[in-house]
């Protein structure tokens, strides 16, 4: 069966610092993969997505960056966290075929 | 571009009372819809889906029904309870034949909140 890990869960770090975040996808291949972002409130928005290894859209223009070193990992990056990157922080997964999108259990970012 | 509107929460009801959430939805094409919910400090879960016109969706008493002529899909459950409280998203994917990049596109989710 597909499983998706993302870690770490909560993570608190200083303004200016850098970050990395990883999502990683098991039981499928060649997977669509996305990173979203969940602000104070409620509302989701897509950061970005990836349809192959090294193939990265980005939907917004901000401070972060993704990476797809391999076919089922997607990295979230910042050189240096602002506060305004503070959220939750969601990856998820897509099979073209079924149209199933599964989401992992997301990262708790604060900025301070 | 895309877009989907969501009833303004916060909602609260009595357990066993019912449950509606409209949703409405802009999209080109032949969109794929969904309702996720988020439970507290958790992420997203699937509830139901609909891929076509009059395709209903259901999973655990909620209901909805893809109405292509109103550009709704509105969430219904006949008698909540109180582990029904969560927040409810409305989404649509423009994934069409399965050659697009099946990108997620969300609403403002409304908060439900069940007394006993």
């Amino acid at each position: 069966s597909q499983t998706i890990h993302q870690w770490p869960a909560t993570l608190v770090q200083p303004v200016g610092s850098p970050l990395s975040l990883e999502c990683t996808v098991e039981g499928t291949s060649n997977p669509n993969l996305y990173w979203y972002r969940q602000a104070a409130g409620r509302g989701l928005q897509l950061l970005f997505y990836s349809v192959g290894i090294g193939q990265i859209s980005s939907e917004v223009p901000q401070n972060l960056s993704a990476s797809r070193p391999q076919d089922r990992q997607f990295i979230l990056s910042s050189k240096k966290l602002l506060l305004s990157d503070s959220g939750f922080y969601l990856c998820a997964w897509s099979d073209r075929r079924n149209y199933g999108y599964t989401f992992g259990s997301g990262t708790r970012l604060t900025v301070v | 571009g895309n877009s989907v509107t969501q009833m303004e929460g916060p909602v609260t009801l009595s357990e066993e009372a019912f449950l509606t959430i409209n949703c409405t939805y802009t999209a080109t094409g032949y969109p794929s819809l969904f309702w996720y919910v988020q439970y507290p400090g958790e992420g997203l879960q699937l509830l139901l889906k609909a891929t076509k016109a009059d395709d209903k969706g259901s999973n655990n008493g909620f209901e909805a029904t893809y109405r292509k002529e109103t550009t709704s899909f509105h969430l219904e459950k006949g008698s909540v309870q109180v582990s029904d409280s969560a927040v409810y998203f409305c989404a649509l994917s423009d994934q069409a034949g399965g050659t697009s990049y099946g990108k997620l596109t969300f609403g403002q989710g409304t908060i439900l909140t069940v007394h006993p």
